[in-house]
Formats: structure tokens, C-alpha cells, sequence
């Protein structure tokens, strides 16, 4: 049983298109998260939504759009993807709930590759 | 602002040999503490975490942290590395207000047999 899952794992594409990414967890925490990995393995934390309302938005271009249809789900859609995009994107889901704060459980990432 | 460091961005050990990982934190309060480690092509995985109470945490794989608040520090140990630690080794802390990590830069962690 995957704990958080994200599909696709590979995505190539092409600059200016529109994609998006899917994150599942099954085990039933009200908190997800996107993170981006750059290049040089920097992690950095983008959204998080607890039971679907977005708490954490780190200043992240508005053509990313994170959509969580229910408290399992967090999916992220990028519009008009650059260059700088390429990177390797996580999904995580904790616990946490307002006012504490628990471990992260990680999906095995999507690398996406934009030419 | 909090921040995280780890001043080794790479490590070479024999297998067998003792391993220690530095990591540093600046954070005003008591933080919460974790190591992950991410495999080639792989996601993160939590190896353990420090919330409270014993300064040193056992994790999994035979690893172990102990937290010194004198030093801001909390450095990963394992007594006798193996192949399969080869890896990239995260440490992260989170603030306790909020449910956001902050991880350090990572130590990639070779192992020759």
C-alpha cells in the first residue's frame, strides 16, 4: 500500500504548455503539501492545504495552481510552463492540524522537464 | 528567520565505518527535528524526528540523532554504515507555529566496499 502517491512519476513537455500533477494519500491526514526540488537538491515548501482550504502559499508565480477536491487529494496544475520550472515536485501529508505539528510522510516525486 | 545547515555537501566512508552527520539549526524556540533520507530517484523518507524529551532518537536503518540544544545542533550517527546508505540525508526542522518544514541544503553520503 503506497502512503502518498503522485502521478505522473516523468513528465516532459514542451515551454507553454499547461500540466498538471496528482498527489493521493490514504493515510487520512488533513494536511498535504507541494514542494519543488531545484537542481541542486534545495527543497522548498510551495502550498499546503488542511481539509482542502490553502494555508501555506511561499510566493510561488500564479500559473501554479494547487486544487485539493477532498483532503486525500492535492493536485497541482502549471500553466504555461518555462524553463525554470523543471525540477522534481513532492507531495507530502501530515497530521497537523491548527496549533500542532507532526512528521511528513513524502510521495516518490515527479520529475518534470521542461524544453 | 529560521534556517537550517549542513556543512557537509559530501561524505565518502568505507563500508563498515562509523558515520556522523552535522546539522545545525537556527530557530528561536525549541524546534522539531527530523533527518530524511531520498535514495537515487526516489522520495524522501523519514529516518526519525526529535519533538521533546530524550535528546537522543533512535530511526530507523540502525540510525540514530541526539539534540544539543548548547550547540543548536542535531547530528545523524550510525555505528557501521552499509552499501545501501548511499543516499542523499536531509535535515529539516519545523517551526512550531506553523506546519512548515525547513530542510538544510542535504549530504550526499557515498559508501565504497
Amino acid at each position: 500500500d503506497t502512503a502518498v502517491s503522485q502521478t505522473p512519476k516523468y513528465l516532459v513537455t514542451q515551454m507553454g504548455n499547461d500540466k498538471s500533477i496528482k498527489c493521493e494519500q490514504n493515510l487520512g491526514h488533513d494536511t498535504m503539501y507541494w514542494y519543488k526540488q531545484d537542481s541542486k537538491k534545495f527543497l522548498k515548501i510551495m502550498f499546503s492545504y488542511n481539509n482542502k482550504e490553502l494555508i501555506i502559499n511561499e510566493t510561488v508565480p500564479n500559473r501554479f495552481s494547487p486544487k485539493s477536491p477532498d483532503k486525500a487529494h492535492l493536485n497541482l496544475h502549471i500553466n504555461s510552463l518555462e524553463l525554470g520550472d523543471s525540477a522534481v515536485y513532492f507531495c507530502a501529508s501530515s497530521r497537523a492540524a491548527s496549533g500542532a505539528f507532526y512528521e511528513q510522510y513524502f510521495g516518490p516525486g515527479t520529475r518534470l522537464t521542461v524544453t | 528567520a529560521q534556517s537550517v545547515t549542513q556543512p557537509d555537501i559530501h561524505i565518502t566512508v568505507s563500508e563498515g565505518a562509523s558515520l556522523e552527520l552535522r546539522c545545525n539549526y537556527s530557530y528561536g524556540a525549541t524546534p522539531y527535528l527530523f533527518w530524511y533520507v531520498q535514495s537515487p530517484g526516489q522520495g524522501l523518507q523519514l529516518l526519525l524526528k526529535y519533538f521533546s524529551g530524550d535528546t537522543l532518537v533512535q530511526g530507523i536503518k540502525g540510525f540514530e540523532a541526539e539534540f544539543k540544544r548548547s550547540q543548536s545542533s542535531f547530528n545523524l550517527r550510525k555505528p557501521s554504515v552499509h552499501w545501501s546508505d548511499a543516499a542523499e540525508y536531509f535535515c529539516a526542522v519545523g517551526p512550531s507555529n506553523t506546519d512548515k518544514l525547513i530542510f538544510g541544503t542535504g549530504t550526499r553520503l557515498q559508501v565504497f566496499p
